[in-house]
């Protein structure tokens, strides 16, 4: 089946910056991306950025311009998200989740990796 | 970016009630809306894609519509495992935004 596993929770201090994994499996890795997804304890989703697969293609939203990066291994069926000079607004949860871009949906998410940033 | 709206954002009910949450695009999204079911300590899971597709797995008593800029999900028969948080969120164009959620409580 389509699966997801995500690594696990990380503290982080501010100014450092966090690299989250999504291992994928149960389907063509190539044949999707990922979009990335956080949230804030107590908060609702908030769409981060995703990523193409095939080409690498990248697009991020405004608010993580210049400090987020995502990429994907095709050898190791994994994808990753680097947030950089973290701050205590940064605390949430990361989700991972399959899509086809604009036009689609996504399905499934991963399990999730909390982020802490805290002095 | 497209702005979405939904409401409520909380409601309480009953096992067996009707009811229906609404979400509102900031402008014209076509059908492309996605609805996700969120239980507390778990990610979200699609409940509906494309405003009105159900999801493979997911009961029949839920449901969708709309097109343009207004949409709802309608649970026909609420069960004790629907009370979750339910988000909307637009496909149409990126930044792939979501609605604030509408949280269901048990009455």
């Amino acid at each position: 089946q389509v699966q997801l596993v995500q690594s696990g929770a990380e503290v982080k201090k501010p100014g450092a910056s966090v690299k989250v994994s999504c291992k994928a499996s149960g389907y063509t890795f190539t044949s999707y991306g990922f979009s990335w997804v956080r949230q804030a304890p107590g908060q609702g989703l908030e769409w981060m950025g995703r990523i193409t697969v095939y080409n690498g293609n990248t697009h991020y939203g405004q608010k993580f311009q210049g400090r987020v990066t995502m990429t994907t291994d095709t050898s190791t069926r994994t994808a990753y998200m680097e947030l950089r000079s973290l701050r205590s607004d940064d605390t949430a949860m990361y989700y991972c989740a399959r899509d086809r871009g604009n036009y689609n949906w996504f399905d499934p998410w991963g399990q999730g990796t909390l982020v802490t940033v805290s002095s | 970016d497209i702005q979405m709206t939904q409401s409520p954002s909380s409601l309480s009910a009953s096992v067996g009630d009707r009811l229906t949450i609404t979400c509102r695009a900031s402008q014209s999204i076509y059908s492309y809306l996605n609805w996700y079911q969120q239980k507390p300590g778990k990610a979200p899971e699609l409940l509906i894609y494309t405003a009105s597709t159900l999801q493979s797995g997911v009961p029949s008593r839920f449901s969708g519509s709309g097109s343009g800029t207004d949409f709802t999900l309608t649970i026909s028969s609420l069960q004790p495992e629907d009370f979750a948080t339910y988000y909307c969120q637009q496909s149409h164009s990126t930044p792939h935004t979501f609605g604030q959620g509408t949280r269901l409580e048990i009455k």
